[in-house]
């Protein structure tokens, strides 16, 4: 089994939608991360969380310690959304990071 | 403030050969760290390095190593190239140590493309 699952592997919506991606892991983390990779390779960091909430324009991660659980949310999605996001825990056992295998996400127009 | 530069971007090589890809942090950062990723393992992790110390190091062959100078450039070698190594490699600066560095943003680079026929 692996350590991080994240769930769709593939999102189709239409702009406007409201998108969620979550990430379930099975290990300890001190922190968990979203990246965010489009078309080309280049990767954008989006997040770093250790606890509880954070909003940043309209995306929105949230992360369960106790339930090894994020979600990652976009709220009035547009087609510029459209990417590979992926979540990344960070192990408190020696630092390392883990990745998921990504969610594709395509936004309409 | 310019971004991560990596270099070359693309690279053909063919196996048995050894390959050095360039990083070049953001100014100011101190910490890179370097990734590989292919379609079917995705993205992992290769090693950190931090004030010319290699702080953290993945589940990689010892084909696979890097070092990081005293400017914060860091290089990373792989000798014998295998098929299996044809990947983007990413890598990644902060000012700090670990994929944050104790903030919410990680810089990457372009990424350098590595084919190995």
């Amino acid at each position: 089994k692996n350590e991080v699952e994240q769930s769709p592997q593939n999102l189709t919506a239409q702009e406007g939608e409201f998108i969620t991606i979550n990430c379930s892991y099975s290990v300890g983390i001190s922190a968990l991360h979203w990246l965010q990779q489009h078309p080309g390779g280049g990767i954008v960091s989006l997040f770093m969380l250790s606890s509880g909430k954070k909003k940043h324009g309209r995306l929105i991660a949230t992360i369960n310690i106790q339930e090894k659980h994020s979600s990652l949310h976009i709220t009035a999605s547009h087609p510029r959304d459209s990417a590979v996001y992926i979540c990344a825990p960070q192990l408190n056992r020696d630092d390392k990071i883990i990745f998921g295998k990504g969610t594709r996400l395509h936004i309409l127009p | 403030k310019a971004g991560v530069t990596q270099t070359p971007r693309y690279l053909i090589k063919t196996r048995g050969q050894q390959v050095t890809l360039s990083c070049s942090p953001i100014s100011g950062h101190r910490s890179v760290s370097w990734y590989q990723q292919t379609p079917g393992q995705g993205l992992q992790f290769l090693f950190e390095y931090f004030s010319e110390t290699q702080r953290n190091k993945g589940n990689f062959p010892g084909r696979f190593s890097g070092r990081q100078f005293s400017n914060s450039r860091s290089e990373m070698n792989v000798s014998t190239l295998e098929l299996g190594d044809s990947a983007l490699y990413l890598c990644a600066s902060s000012l700090l140590p670990g994929l944050a560095g104790g903030t919410d943003t990680q810089y990457f680079g372009p990424g350098t493309r590595l084919t190995v026929l």
